[in-house]
């Protein structure tokens, strides 16, 4: 199982929105809603911010948001703040009834 | 609260082993299906293994299968993971996760276990 695309890199200056993708194949992002964002500081572990592609869990802001299209899913963060500065990693459920991450996006924050 | 607390890292040469322990408090452990998921240093998150509440469903991913077995004690409230036949590059931090009761998502993780695999 391959892992999902995710960008390298992604930068924005506080107060705007930016969007993180992540590309699968029908087989993953594509074929289920059981697309999950995750946010991870360094030196910590990841913290789950959306579930089932576009639900938020409780606790986590509202600037957060997750859509999908066809085989590609979308975090976007509003409101860019300091704290947002982490590394991002989306998550798929597959055919193969096994789970599959991306390559992680580092948001940096100007 | 929820707290997943991993243990039994350490620095292991090649071909050697391993048993990652999760010891799991504040839910009903029983009730919800476990993976283990890894991240190299200065690399990605990449997803392991996961277990089912009765330990009758059991997924590997292609690059531990075979080396590695997920197993869980319900009565203990702990989750392990044996690793066997280890490489260099099964050098990382091992979290353990809880999956969702009502969907496939990993919603809580402990702080992970450090294992380094070196000769």
């Amino acid at each position: 199982q391959s892992a999902l695309t995710q960008p390298a890199s992604v930068s924005g200056s506080p107060g705007q929105s930016i969007t993180l993708s992540c590309s699968g194949t029908s087989s993953d992002v594509g074929g289920y809603n059981y697309v999950s964002w995750y946010q991870q500081h360094p030196g910590k572990a990841p913290k789950l911010v959306i579930y089932d592609v576009s639900n938020r869990p409780s606790g986590v802001s509202n600037r957060f948001s997750g859509s999908k299209s066809d085989k590609t899913a979308s975090l976007t963060i509003s409101g860019l703040q300091a704290e947002d500065e982490a590394d991002y990693y989306c998550s798929s459920f597959t055919s193969n009834n096994t789970l599959v991450f991306g390559g992680g996006t580092k948001l940096t924050v100007l | 609260q929820v707290q997943l607390v991993e243990s039994g890292g350490g620095l292991v040469k090649p071909g050697g082993s391993l048993r990652l322990s999760c010891a799991a408090s504040g839910f009903t452990f029983s009730d919800f299906y476990m993976s283990w998921i890894r991240q190299a240093p200065g690399r990605g998150l990449e997803w392991i293994s996961y277990i089912s509440t009765s330990a009758d469903t059991i997924y590997y991913a292609d690059s531990v299968k075979g080396r590695f077995t997920i197993s869980r004690d319900n009565a203990k409230n702990s989750l392990y993971l044996q690793m066997n036949s280890l490489r260099a590059e099964d050098t990382a931090v091992y979290y353990c996760a809880r999956i969702s009761v009502s969907s496939i998502n990993f919603d809580y993780w402990g702080q992970g276990t450090l294992v380094t695999v070196y000769s």
